[in-house]
Formats: structure tokens, C-alpha cells, sequence
């Protein structure tokens, strides 16, 4: 069974400086999708950003970038120049690319900005 | 577009009893997901359907918990009798199809079993 694994319970991060949080997984599968997915208050998971396990680039959206690590099974995602909106919990999910592969979140990251 | 919608947004009620939750899809998708969010943990997969049909129910508490499709857009999860542990935040995702990498969630349901 696969596995999402986020070692940092919380994080916090100064206004305008950069913050990176951890994700590692465990999968016997070679083509997946891996996210970072946003939850604030409201409760609404929002899509941070993807990335697909064959594309070698890192993917980039704006101030949000990660950092995937096939061999590794790391994907971590780095903020850059935070801002308060961003503060929200963290979520790293795993998505096998099969017909109906279903998505295996972590357990989140809360992360608190300050101004 | 509209998003995913679901009601209510918040439910108290005592142990044993039952309720039920409502989720309406973005138009136009044929997948559907149940997950449950317990406090401090990420989502789990409750169950998933394509269309009307269930495609996963593996980790669906089916002595008490149950959910349907009609006509393949809302969809109802219900549970009866409720336990103390059932207390979480049930959230509704939508998907164009299965295959389909990304979701689209609802601003979920908050229960609370006493």
C-alpha cells in the first residue's frame, strides 16, 4: 500500500522570507502524480501545485516550486517571499496513474506566517 | 464555474443517531469521492464512484455507513448508527473522469457525534 509521509507537524515562516516543507512516499509503482494541496479554514483543499513522477523538471506556479526526488521518494515543496494568505495546513498527496487510482494524502503540515 | 457543493456545513448529534450528507459535483464530472478527515490527519477514501456505479468501497465502514449515486450527479452519504469515533470532517471531491489527476473538493461537512 502506498504511504505520504509529512515529518513536520507545523511550521512557521517570517513575512516575505521562503519555507519549505517536507513530503516523503512509498510506492512500488513508476508512473504516479504527486500534489501539495492547500487547506485553510474554510476547510476547501485547494491545488498548490502537481507534479508527474516521468517529467524529470521540477514543477514551478508563481512563488510555489518543489523539489521531487524519484529515487529518493521525497517531494518537498519550497514557498518563496510568503505572504500571510498563505498561511493554511499542508497536505502531500500521491495519485497512482491507473484508470482508478485513488489519492493517499499525508497527514499535513500547519503553517503559520508572521507578519 | 461552480465548484463542489455540500450540506450541511456543520452537524451535531448523539451517538447512535443517524444523519446523512449531501454533495453536489461540478456539472459535467463523472467521478465522485467521499473522504473522511479526522482532526489532524489528512484525507482518507471512503468511497468513489464513476458515474452511478461504485469503482473503490474498500475502506467504507459498511455495517454503518452507506452512500448512493442516483442518476449519477448528487450524492448522499449516510450514517447509521453513528459512534463517537465517526466525529470528523466529511469531504465531497469531484474529477471529469477517473482518470483524471485532478480533484476538485467541497468546503466539506463538520460533524460532531456526542
Amino acid at each position: 500500500a502506498q504511504t505520504v509521509t509529512q515529518s513536520q507537524p507545523e511550521m512557521s515562516v517570517q513575512e516575505a522570507e521562503t519555507v519549505t516543507l517536507s513530503c516523503t512516499y512509498d510506492t512500488s509503482e513508476s508512473d504516479y502524480y504527486l500534489f501539495w494541496y492547500k487547506q485553510p479554514p474554510s476547510r476547501q483543499m485547494i491545488l498548490v501545485i502537481r507534479q508527474e513522477a516521468y517529467k524529470q523538471q521540477n514543477a514551478t506556479e508563481n512563488r510555489f516550486s518543489v523539489n521531487f526526488q524519484k529515487a529518493a521518494k521525497s517531494f518537498s515543496l519550497k514557498i518563496s517571499d510568503s505572504q500571510l494568505g498563505d498561511a493554511a495546513m499542508y497536505f502531500c498527496a500521491y495519485r497512482p496513474n491507473t484508470n482508478a487510482g485513488k489519492s493517499t494524502f499525508g497527514d499535513g503540515t500547519t503553517l503559520t506566517v508572521k507578519p | 464555474e461552480a465548484g463542489v457543493a455540500q450540506s450541511p456545513r456543520y452537524k451535531i448529534i448523539e451517538k447512535r443517531q443517524s444523519v446523512a450528507f449531501w454533495c453536489n459535483p461540478i456539472s459535467g464530472h463523472a467521478t465522485l469521492y467521499w473522504y473522511q478527515q479526522i482532526l489532524g490527519q489528512g484525507p482518507k477514501l471512503l468511497i468513489q464512484f464513476q458515474n452511478n456505479g461504485v469503482v473503490d468501497d474498500s475502506q467504507l465502514p459498511k455495517d454503518r455507513f452507506s452512500a448512493e449515486r442516483l442518476k449519477g450527479v448528487d450524492s448522499t452519504l449516510k450514517i447509521q448508527p453513528a459512534k463517537l469515533e465517526d466525529s470528523a470532517v466529511y469531504l465531497c471531491a469531484s474529477s471529469l473522469d477517473r482518470g483524471s489527476e485532478k480533484l476538485f473538493f467541497g468546503s466539506g461537512t463538520q460533524l460532531s457525534v456526542l
